[in-house]
């Protein structure tokens, strides 16, 4: 079964750069059909996609964010990883990271989330 | 972008009542919608994709229906570990979009 960490710090001061990590484990992005993405959630509210990528290196982003948010991937190391820059409070939130069906159009497995706190 | 909105906001349910959840879409998303089930401190779980069809292993008291721009999670008989957030997600068009939630709470 696939499984997804997201790592990184989980301070970042505003205006600077918020950098993320998903390793992925129990298969291989290179050799799977899926899109790899990401989703955020700020405390206490709903959840806001940011932005799939997929193993060539095609992406899709979220427009709200798309001048900010810069993803790419890794497939050597089987990692895929997000920058968001520059951060301001509003991205204070858990990131979390999933694989997306291309043609289910689902998140099917997640990572377990990690909290990014933006401090002044 | 396809706006979701979910509504009720809050349902207050008793334990082995029916619940019922809605989510409109702004435009038609076909049958490209998913429902996510989410406890507190925990990632989303898949429940439905395709408007209707449930994900591997989610108990058959959830059923999914609808399609175009009106849809509808149902939970047939509430357990206590149903208590939750639900989402609705359209894959329709990109950009991907969630809805706002609802929070179904014990009566």
């Amino acid at each position: 079964q696939l499984q997804l960490q997201e790592s990184g710090p989980g301070l970042v001061k505003a205006s600077e750069t918020l950098s993320l990590t998903c390793t992925v484990s129990g298969g291989s992005i290179s050799s799977s059909s899926d899109y790899w993405g990401w989703i955020r959630q700020p405390p206490g509210k709903g959840l806001e996609w940011i932005g799939c990528i997929y193993n060539s290196g095609n992406s899709n982003y979220n427009p709200s964010l798309k001048s900010r948010v810069t993803i790419s991937v890794d497939t050597s190391r089987n990692q895929f990883s997000l920058k968001l820059s520059p951060v301001t409070a509003a991205d204070t939130a858990v990131y979390y990271c999933a694989n997306y069906g291309t043609f289910t159009g689902r998140f099917d497995f997640w990572g377990q989330g990690t909290l990014v706190t933006v401090s002044s | 972008e396809i706006v979701m909105t979910q509504s009720p906001a809050t349902l207050s349910v008793f334990p082995g009542e029916r619940a019922t959840l809605s989510c409109r879409a702004s435009q038609s998303v076909n049958n490209y919608l998913a429902w996510y089930q989410q406890k507190p401190g925990q990632a989303p779980r898949l429940l439905i994709y395709g408007a209707s069809t449930r994900a591997t292993g989610i108990p058959a008291r959830f059923s999914g229906s609808g399609s175009g721009t009106e849809f509808t999670l149902t939970i047939s008989s509430l357990q206590s570990e149903d208590f939750a957030v639900y989402y609705c997600q359209q894959s329709n068009n990109w950009p991907l979009t969630f809805g706002g939630g609802t929070k179904v709470e014990i009566k």
